[in-house]
């Protein structure tokens, strides 16, 4: 069974530009989450989604970052305009969420972006 | 407040050792999940154990066991027999409520574990 696919797996940019992250859950998994991970510290939740439901946004900064899940499958992450401070590894995981042991989320490979 | 707490930010143990990598988390839920996952430098979270807090057995995977104490809130990962691919980073994370709906994955800031020959 295929993983969590993410691309690009490594992105260098510089500030005010605009960048975008893709990915492909594990196929059957309803809820797909994105994470940002700063260097030496663990994930931090930015959006969950439901189908194509975003259910909690709520530590998404919306002024810069949007996402969208299109027919409840692939899902995108856009920062515009990126900011030094935006460099980190940009996660996605995904789950069956059915509660208990099926609610384990499955990560892929991560992006790592950086700003200069 | 810090839900997941990991005391240990670095290890060394030699290969074939066992090794206990601490965690302790807090919530007031009754029912939540508790996960660890392993970062090597290649960057992947790889699901490792899982524990639900009805669970009365501790988990067990492979080489993997947890021991949970759940009065004193603790969950600690025992790796066996360790091996030179342990050597990554290890986090220990919670996800409260009863059905996924209601909570989010949190993870502590992780235990760096380097496994010597």
């Amino acid at each position: 069974e295929a993983g969590v696919v993410q691309s690009p797996r490594y992105k260098i940019i510089e500030k005010k530009q605009p960048v975008a992250f893709w990915c492909n859950p594990i196929s059957g998994h309803n809820t797909l989450y994105w994470y940002l991970q700063n260097l030496g510290q663990g994930p931090e939740l930015l959006i969950r989604y439901e189908n194509e439901e975003a259910v909690d946004d709520s530590q998404l900064p919306k002024d810069r970052f949007s996402a969208e899940r299109l027919k409840g499958v692939d899902s995108t992450l856009k920062i515009q305009p990126a900011e030094l401070g935006d460099s980190a590894v940009y996660l996605c995981a995904s789950s069956l969420s059915r509660g208990g042991r099926t609610d384990t989320q499955y990560f892929g490979p991560g992006t790592r972006l950086t700003v200069l | 407040a810090q839900k997941i707490t990991q005391t240990q930010p670095g290890m060394f143990v030699q290969e074939k050792e066992a090794v206990t990598l601490d965690c302790t988390y807090d919530t007031s839920d009754q029912s939540y999940g508790l996960f660890w996952y392993k970062q090597p430098s290649s960057g992947e979270m790889i699901f490792l154990i899982y524990q639900g807090s009805y669970d009365e057995q501790n988990a067990t995977e492979g080489r993997y066991s947890l021991n949970f104490q759940k009065a004193r809130k603790s969950a600690n990962l025992v790796i066996s027999a360790s091996q030179l691919g342990d050597s990554a980073m290890y986090f220990c994370a919670m996800r409260e409520g009863a059905t996924d709906s209601w909570g989010k994955l949190q993870f502590g800031a992780g235990t760096q574990v380097v496994v010597t020959p």
